[in-house]
């Protein structure tokens, strides 16, 4: 089974601090994504890695970056925390069809709720 | 850009009651996902529909493509309390091949 692990369920920082969220995945997906989650507006995109060391900017990258130094592991950073980025952070992967293909289906971690103060 | 909306964005059912929920965008879709969210817990993949007119089941659950390729549904017989959470649609899109996330719609249910 996908097993898909963010290293915090909760996280609380301070505005201005920089921010690591990593994110783990144990089934050799090459492609993986960093969502963010608020009330009424679903999940919205902010990076997508489709290999070690490649990334694409999704719907809302401003505020943030994100590394891919190994294929399982995809940090998202937030870069000078701001109250505006408290929100919830899914991470998921999925598997290619083709470089760069997002049609199979995505697995989930549990999400790491930020509280930026 | 692509435009997914779900409506309605909140559904509350009598158990033992039909709904039916529902996708659509305003371009052409190459496939279109469907995602359960329990309270709590993080989407989880239900099932993808491909082919234009596709109707797929899963026990209570019946998912359909539409016929033209730009919209969705989602329909859920006999209402459980175990059907509450977020039912969010992924669509892809065939001209760009970027996946949109709708913002969903949450199901309540009464016993």
């Amino acid at each position: 089974d996908v097993k898909v692990t963010q290293s915090s369920r909760y996280l609380v920082k301070r505005t201005g601090e920089k921010v690591f969220l990593e994110c783990v995945q144990d089934m050799d997906h090459e492609n993986m994504f960093w969502y963010r989650q608020d009330p009424g507006l679903g999940l919205r995109l902010i990076y997508f890695s489709y290999d070690v060391k490649m990334k694409e900017k999704g719907d809302i990258p401003e505020g943030y970056s994100v590394s891919r130094e190994k294929k399982e592991r995809f940090s998202l950073i937030l870069e000078s925390a701001s109250t505006n980025q408290t929100s919830m952070y899914l991470c998921a992967s999925s598997s290619s069809t083709g470089l760069g293909s997002v049609d199979q289906p995505q697995h989930f971690g549990d999400g790491t709720r930020l509280s930026i103060l | 850009g692509q435009q997914v909306m779900q409506i309605p964005q909140y559904q509350h059912v009598q158990e033992g009651e039909d709904f039916t929920t529902y996708c659509n965008s305003s371009t052409t879709l190459s496939n279109i996902q469907w995602y359960k969210q329990r309270p709590g817990g993080h989407p989880v993949f239900l099932i993808q529909l491909v082919k234009s007119g596709e109707v797929k089941k899963q026990k209570r659950l019946t998912f359909q493509f539409g016929e033209a390729k730009k919209n969705s549904s989602l329909h859920i017989t006999a209402t459980q309390t175990t059907d509450v959470g977020t039912y969010f649609c992924a669509a892809l899109n065939s001209n760009d091949y970027k996946l949109s996330f709708g913002a969903g719609t949450t199901v309540t249910v009464r016993a």
